[in-house]
């Protein structure tokens, strides 16, 4: 069964602090790791797919990399208009366009 | 083009009554998706089409729920009789299908069951 696991849970960052976030994932036979934002009342938001390791895809203040294990989000120099909660997905090979969430991180950005 | 679109976006109703959730996907996505998000258990998928065929119904927590897709452009989610810890928010997605998995999310509709 696939598996997502986020890191941290939330954060809390001064405007223009920069940080990362993590997605670690098992997948059987990944076909592609996705990247979400989530504002507060509405559906997630499509930021990217990364279909292998040491793919990197930039939109931006935001950067996602992938690894065989893990994904990072990098954020530069954030802003107030960041502050969302950012969730990680996978799909595998195992099931037909089924994609396994995780739980999200909950980023606040002070001005 | 509009987007996922979903109603209603807020629904309360009492317990034992039946809750239909409706969703319309982007014109021309072949898939379609039907997700429950709460605090404590994130975003669990209950069920997706392909082609409007159930393809993996396996989320679906009991007999209770049932989704049907009758056409390219409707899908309905179906709660009998409706239950307290059915509380939640209800997303639809679509995707175009094939080899392009990006899903796009409509607004959700807010379920309460007292």
């Amino acid at each position: 069964e696939d598996q997502v696991t986020q890191s941290p849970e939330a954060l809390r960052l001064q405007e223009g602090e920069s940080s990362s976030l993590n997605c670690s994932y098992t997948v059987s036979g990944l076909r592609g790791l996705f990247w979400y934002r989530q504002d507060p009342g509405k559906g997630p938001e499509f930021l990217f797919t990364l279909y292998s390791a040491g793919e990197e895809k930039e939109k931006e203040r935001l950067k996602a990399t992938l690894t065989k294990k893990e994904s990072f989000l990098h954020i530069t120099a954030p802003k107030p208009e960041d502050s969302a909660t950012y969730l990680c997905a996978v799909q595998g090979a195992g099931g037909y366009q089924k994609v396994t969430f995780g739980t999200g991180t909950k980023l606040q950005v002070i001005p | 083009d509009a987007g996922v679109i979903q109603s209603p976006r807020h629904e309360v109703t009492e317990m034992g009554q039946e809750v239909t959730l409706r969703c319309k996907p982007i014109s021309g996505h072949n898939s379609l998706f039907w997700y429950r998000q709460t605090m404590m258990r994130g975003l669990e998928l209950l069920i997706y089409f392909n082609n409007n065929v159930p393809i993996d119904d396996s989320g679906m927590p009991e007999d209770r729920f049932s989704a049907k897709m009758p056409n390219a452009s409707f899908s309905t989610l179906k709660i009998q009789p409706s239950e307290p810890r059915d509380s939640a928010v209800y997303f639809c997605a679509s995707s175009l299908g094939g080899s392009n998995y990006e899903q796009y999310f409509g607004p959700g509709t807010r379920l309460t069951v007292t």
